[in-house]
């Protein structure tokens, strides 16, 4: 059985300041790779995904990823966070052997300090 | 507007009772799911149902139940068994439960419930 995880549970920052989240997935196999969030009080949205190509992906409100093979990893970054990017994280990862079964990480919740 | 409905936002319950969470989609969607949210633990899959007539057990299908008589419902009915119940309880759809096909998983608001 696959697994994700997010080594950090809760990440502090100041407005401006750049952003790592780390996400790592336990499948040797091809898999397909996404990132949620959920802002306080909303549902969870779905904020990129990775399913081929070019490894580095970019989403919606300036987010990217980059997935790397060799590191079974698929860190989140932003250049610079914004105060309204205070919300819980979620990396999430299927395999060609879950008929869509999506795996989640434990989440990383994110304060930006204004 | 297209989505998922979850009713209701908050539902308490005495113990031993069973409870069922409510979940429509109007998307069209052939594939829909049900997760359990905890606090430090993310998200856990509880059934799944990748067509009209047809669920498949999670990773902590203990203690629940489903039907999926149509396409746009997938109630999940929470016993006097599961032992902990009290969870945010997520339900999600997508277009294919295929392997090949590679459409996100849309998610409703979330029901919360507390057994009291």
């Amino acid at each position: 059985a696959q697994s994700v995880s997010q080594h950090n549970h809760h990440v502090i920052l100041s407005e401006a300041a750049s952003l790592e989240l780390g996400c790592n997935y336990s499948y040797g196999g091809t898999v397909n790779l996404f990132w949620y969030v959920q802002y306080p009080g909303q549902h969870l949205q779905l904020l990129l995904k990775y399913f081929s190509g070019d490894p580095l992906v970019k989403g919606i409100k300036g987010f990217e990823a980059e997935f790397i093979k060799s590191k079974f990893s698929f860190n989140l970054r932003k250049p610079s966070v914004q105060w309204s990017d205070t919300a819980e994280y979620f990396c999430a990862v299927t395999d060609s052997g879950s008929a869509r079964q999506l795996t989640f990480g434990s989440g990383t919740q994110l304060t930006v300090l204004p | 507007d297209g989505g998922i409905t979850q009713s209701p936002k908050y539902l308490f319950r005495k113990e031993g009772q069973n409870v069922t969470l409510s979940c429509e989609q109007n998307l069209n969607h052939d594939a829909m799911y049900w997760y359990r949210q905890d606090p430090g633990q993310g998200l856990r899959l509880i059934y799944y149902s990748q067509i009209v007539n047809d669920f498949q057990k999670g990773d902590i299908a203990e203690g629940y139940s489903v039907s999926r008589e149509k396409k746009e419902s997938f109630p999940l009915t929470v016993t006097s068994a599961q032992k902990n119940p009290t969870a945010f309880y997520l339900c999600a759809s997508s277009i294919s439960g295929a392997l090949e096909s590679n459409q996100p998983q849309h998610f409703g608001d979330g029901t919360r419930l507390s057994i009291l």
